[in-house]
């Protein structure tokens, strides 16, 4: 079993629609959460940390659910533009620190 | 603006030569990784360095080889190349503060023939 692991997709979806995805992690000595964005033949970028209580920044929210150990990420509004993959990262504390990425969820905006 | 540079985009070598992967950062960051990517099976730690001189092993580091002689370069080896190490590798560097965000270069298309 993957440590981290994330639905592949593609999600196909129209413009203006919401979307969501799920990552569900397997190691309890989780630390830290982030969401990166990966445009295609570029590399990964910061999209955005995910706090315990959840965070939003603009159309983009954050959820963090420890007890069964998932993050999601939501999409509102969804513009042609937030086609990309969307890595999910982990960041396990245990003897010492190590950073997991996920597979990626491919996510493609219709108009 | 933080950069992240690696020395080419594109690569193409033959099975059995020696190849170095180049990797620069300006932000006077102390952690810096070497990843690759692969269809299906996202990213995977090939080796990582705390601080200059220092190197560890990440989760595959077989055929591979680093050095962090400078703070600011961090160079990957494939000592001698083979046709399943054809990959894209991804450089990475963050700093031991703040909020853990890693800052990637633009990658490196290595295909070995």
């Amino acid at each position: 079993r993957k440590e981290v692991e994330q639905d592949p997709g593609p999600f196909n979806v129209p413009e203006g629609a919401t979307v969501a995805f799920n990552c569900t992690y397997s190691n309890s000595a989780s630390q830290s959460f982030f969401w990166y964005r990966q445009d295609c033949r570029k590399e990964p970028k910061l999209l955005m940390s995910v706090y315990s209580s959840g965070n939003e920044d603009g159309r983009f929210t954050a959820q963090l659910n420890r007890a069964s150990q998932y993050i999601s990420l939501l999409i509102r509004d969804s513009k042609l533009s937030d086609s990309a993959t969307y890595l999910c990262v982990v960041n396990v504390y245990s003897s010492a620190s190590k950073i997991i990425f996920g597979s990626g969820t491919r996510l493609s905006i219709r108009p | 603006d933080v950069k992240v540079t690696q020395s080419s985009r594109y690569l193409v070598k033959r099975t059995g030569e020696k190849v170095f992967l180049e990797c620069v950062q300006d932000m006077d960051h102390e952690n810096m990784f070497w990843y690759r990517q692969d269809p299906g099976l996202g990213l995977r730690l090939i080796y990582f360095s705390y601080d200059v001189k220092m190197k560890e092993k990440g989760d595959i580091p077989e055929g591979y080889s680093v050095s962090r002689e400078k703070k600011e370069r961090f160079s990957l080896i494939l000592e001698s190349a083979s046709t399943n190490q054809t990959s894209m590798y991804l450089c990475a560097s963050k700093s031991v503060q703040g909020n853990n965000e890693q800052f990637f270069g633009p990658g490196t298309r290595l295909t070995v023939l």
